[in-house]
């Protein structure tokens, strides 16, 4: 079975442009999470979706945005981008939205290396 | 709020002799902990978890983590380490009311050298 998969693998932009990242969970997982991992420096949480809403968000600016399709799919939307945006983004999928139970895991794709310059 | 203290940047290690990766925690309730791993330029790979029940979790390739609750710990162990165990590795944690949200150590560097 195929694993998370994430496009593109790596992308440049320039400061001020706007870049759209894109997921594909685990076939039959219904939560995407996305983070983002600056060099040197642990992951860190920026939105969960379930079920195509918003279930959790991170301490980021406005300027990021997801959203999750009907087929579980997920986009990670950053506008007006800035040199410390820098940074590996990584998309995990689980089967549901853990809640109280602790015992979805989560499991990572590849990243997208996003480098603004 | 939940935290992670990795406090080892990196770890060096003999091929075949037993390895040790610390992790404390913070966190309000019950704690749920896990260990990933990444390779240069891949994603994080899942190793284990501690949900509930034995304090000695076991995982893959090997690897194992004790839970001890009143050091709020939580240290990845091998007995007997490979070179191909090289890699960056990450404990974190997940309170019990965080929905998905992973909070990650900084991430300890481990070096097995032949």
């Amino acid at each position: 079975d195929a694993g998370v998969t994430q496009s593109p693998t790596h992308l440049i932009k320039t400061r001020g442009q706007h870049v759209t990242l894109r997921c594909s969970p685990i076939s039959g997982h219904k939560s995407v999470s996305w983070y983002q991992q600056v060099l040197g420096q642990g992951p860190q949480f920026i939105f969960q979706y379930y079920e195509k809403e918003e279930r959790g968000r991170g301490n980021f600016p406005d300027r990021f945005s997801a959203r999750q399709f009907p087929n579980y799919s997920s986009e990670l939307n950053v506008n007006a981008l800035l040199l410390g945006d820098s940074a590996l983004y990584l998309c995990a999928s689980s089967f549901g939205l853990a809640g109280g139970s602790g015992t979805d895991t989560q499991y990572f794709g590849p990243g997208t290396r996003l480098t603004v310059l | 709020a939940q935290s992670v203290a990795q406090p080892e940047d990196q770890v060096n290690v003999a091929e075949g002799n037993p390895l040790t990766v610390k992790c404390t925690y913070s966190v309000s309730g019950n704690p749920y902990l896990f260990w990933y791993v990444q390779y240069p330029n891949r994603g994080l790979q899942f190793l284990l978890k501690y949900i509930t029940g034995d304090n000695l979790v076991k995982g893959s390739y090997g690897f194992e983590a004790e839970f001890n609750k009143s050091q709020t710990s939580f240290h990845l162990k091998k007995p007997s380490a490979l070179v191909s165990d090289s890699a960056l590795y990450f404990c974190a944690v997940r309170a019990y009311n965080a929905g998905n949200m992973l909070t990650f150590g900084g991430g300890t560097r481990l070096m097995v050298k032949p």
